[in-house]
């Protein structure tokens, strides 16, 4: 039973356009959501995160929205920029697991 | 480099054989998690521990085992090995054991023949 869900295991967009990256969960005792950005022969890095009580949260080109109500996250980053092509993880937090789901690849295309 | 070190980054085995896989967490973080990444999936959480106790346990197997020692270093064991345990291993590790944020190292790749 997947609790974190990226339905999208690849996406592509042309350089300077957004990337919205998407992530839905079951669990509604999640406290935290993080997004996590990997590339090839490296571990994920972490990117930006959001409390289950906020709704937005920002950081430089990368934003993530929380919908709870719809148990629904989503990252976007804008403008894409050809080092975002990644794999990106979302994540999801309950008391110490932190669960994640499978991965969306995004490809930015020159 | 996130600070977490594994070792080795590349391993080989047969069927039914037993490894060791070894994670040096970054200076100060108490806690250390595992995660497998097999083909196709995501990443698992197998196991977290935080100063040395079992802290949190996910879909870890009867066959393998962890621990976290007391300079901090932890190690998982994997035995009787199936081919279906290929995988990337990662650990991670956060200086608090509910943190929101974990760093990880860049992972053993096993692969059982």
């Amino acid at each position: 039973d997947q609790q974190v869900k990226q339905n999208s295991p690849s996406l592509s967009v042309q350089e300077g356009r957004i990337s919205i990256l998407n992530c839905d969960y079951t669990n509604s005792m999640f406290d935290y959501f993080l997004w996590y950005k990997k590339y090839p022969a490296e571990g994920p890095t972490f990117l930006i995160s959001i409390s289950s009580i906020k709704d937005k949260n920002e950081d430089g080109r990368f934003t993530v929205f929380l919908n709870k109500s719809a148990k629904h996250l989503s990252l976007h980053i804008v403008p894409s920029q050809p080092g975002d092509s990644a794999v990106y993880f979302c994540a999801a937090r309950q008391n110490d697991k932190i669960i994640f789901g499978k991965g969306t690849r995004l490809h930015i295309l020159p | 480099d996130s600070g977490v070190t594994q070792t080795p980054k590349h391993l080989i085995t047969a069927t039914g054989q037993r490894v060791t896989l070894r994670c040096s967490p970054r200076s100060g973080d108490l806690s250390v998690y595992w995660y497998q990444q097999s083909l196709d999936q995501g990443l698992q959480f197998l196991i977290q521990y935080y100063n040395g106790e079992e802290r949190a346990k996910g879909n870890i197997l009867e066959r393998f085992s962890a621990q976290q020692f007391p300079d901090l270093h932890s190690e998982l064991n994997l035995s009787s090995l199936e081919l279906g345990d290929s995988a990337l291993y990662f650990c991670a590790s956060s200086p608090r054991h509910s943190n929101t944020e974990a760093f990880f190292g860049q992972g053993t790749r096993l692969t059982v023949v």
